[in-house]
C-alpha cells in the first residue's frame, strides 16, 4: 500500500540553527500539506500546495519558515533559524485530485530544539 | 483557529467496552472526517460522513452526524487494547480549498 514518506523521523537541533524536513507524497497526489502538531493538540496547517503552487501559506511564519515543491512531487520544509518554540511534530499529508478531502499522513518528524 | 472540538479530552475504558467520543463544530460543513493517531505517529483516516448522511458504519466504528446541532459522535464497539490512540475530528473550514481543520482530540486508553 502506498504511503507518504517523511525524513528524518527525529531531529534535535540547537536554537538558531537551520533545519529541513522532506516529504514524498503518495504518487499522483496533487495536493500536499505541511502541518505542525504541538503535544496534546491537533495538527495545524502551515502550508498547502496544489501541484507545485502554494495554495495557502497564511499560517506559515514566513520570517523563519519556507516551503517548496519545485516539481510538484516531493517537498521540503525549512526553518531558519530554529527557536525553542518550534519543538513539535511536523506532519506531511497528501490527497488525490478528487473532492473528498481525505488526507493521507506520513509518520511525521519529531523536532526538538535545545 | 479550530473548527471542531472533541469531548471528552480523555477516556479510559476496559477492553470489550464501547467508547463514545463527540465532536462539535462551528460553521456549516459538507463533510466531517475522523482520524486516529497512535502515539508518536501520523494520523490515519478512519471514516468520512457527508452532510446529507446521518449515520455511517465501518467495521466496529459507527459515526453519526447531526447538522442541526453541529455535532458528530464516533462509537467504537467491543474495544481492544490496539484501539488506544488519540482520535480527531476534522472539518473543512468555511470557504476552504480542500483543507481540513482538526480538533484537539480525545485520548482513548483501552485497558486489557
Amino acid at each position: 500500500e502506498a504511503e507518504v514518506a517523511q525524513s528524518p523521523r527525529y531531529k534535535i537541533t540547537e536554537k538558531s540553527q537551520a533545519v529541513a524536513f522532506w516529504c514524498d507524497p503518495i504518487s499522483g497526489h496533487a495536493t500536499l500539506y505541511w502541518y505542525r502538531q504541538i503535544l496534546g493538540q491537533g495538527p495545524e496547517l502551515l502550508v498547502q500546495f496544489q501541484d507545485e503552487s502554494v495554495v495557502d501559506d497564511s499560517q506559515l511564519p514566513k520570517d523563519r519558515f519556507s516551503a517548496e515543491r519545485l516539481k510538484g512531487v516531493d517537498s521540503t520544509l525549512k526553518i531558519q533559524p530554529a527557536e525553542l518554540g518550534d519543538s513539535a511534530m511536523y506532519l506531511c499529508a497528501s490527497s488525490p485530485r478528487e473532492d473528498l478531502y481525505e488526507q493521507y499522513f506520513g509518520p511525521g518528524t519529531r523536532l526538538t530544539v535545545t | 483557529s479550530q473548527q471542531g472540538e472533541e469531548d471528552p479530552q480523555a477516556l479510559s475504558i476496559q477492553e470489550g467496552e464501547n467508547a463514545t467520543m463527540n465532536c462539535s463544530y462551528k460553521t456549516s460543513i459538507n463533510n466531517l472526517q475522523w482520524y486516529r493517531q497512535n502515539s508518536g505517529r501520523g494520523l490515519v483516516h478512519l471514516i468520512l460522513i457527508r452532510s446529507n448522511e446521518r449515520e455511517k458504519h465501518s467495521g466496529r466504528l459507527r459515526v453519526t452526524l447531526d447538522t442541526s446541532k453541529k455535532s458528530s459522535s464516533l462509537l467504537i464497539t467491543a474495544s481492544r487494547a490496539a484501539d488506544t490512540a488519540s482520535y480527531f475530528c476534522a472539518t473543512p473550514p468555511s470557504g476552504s480549498a480542500r483543507q481540513l481543520t482538526f480538533g484537539s482530540g480525545t485520548q482513548l486508553t483501552v485497558l486489557p
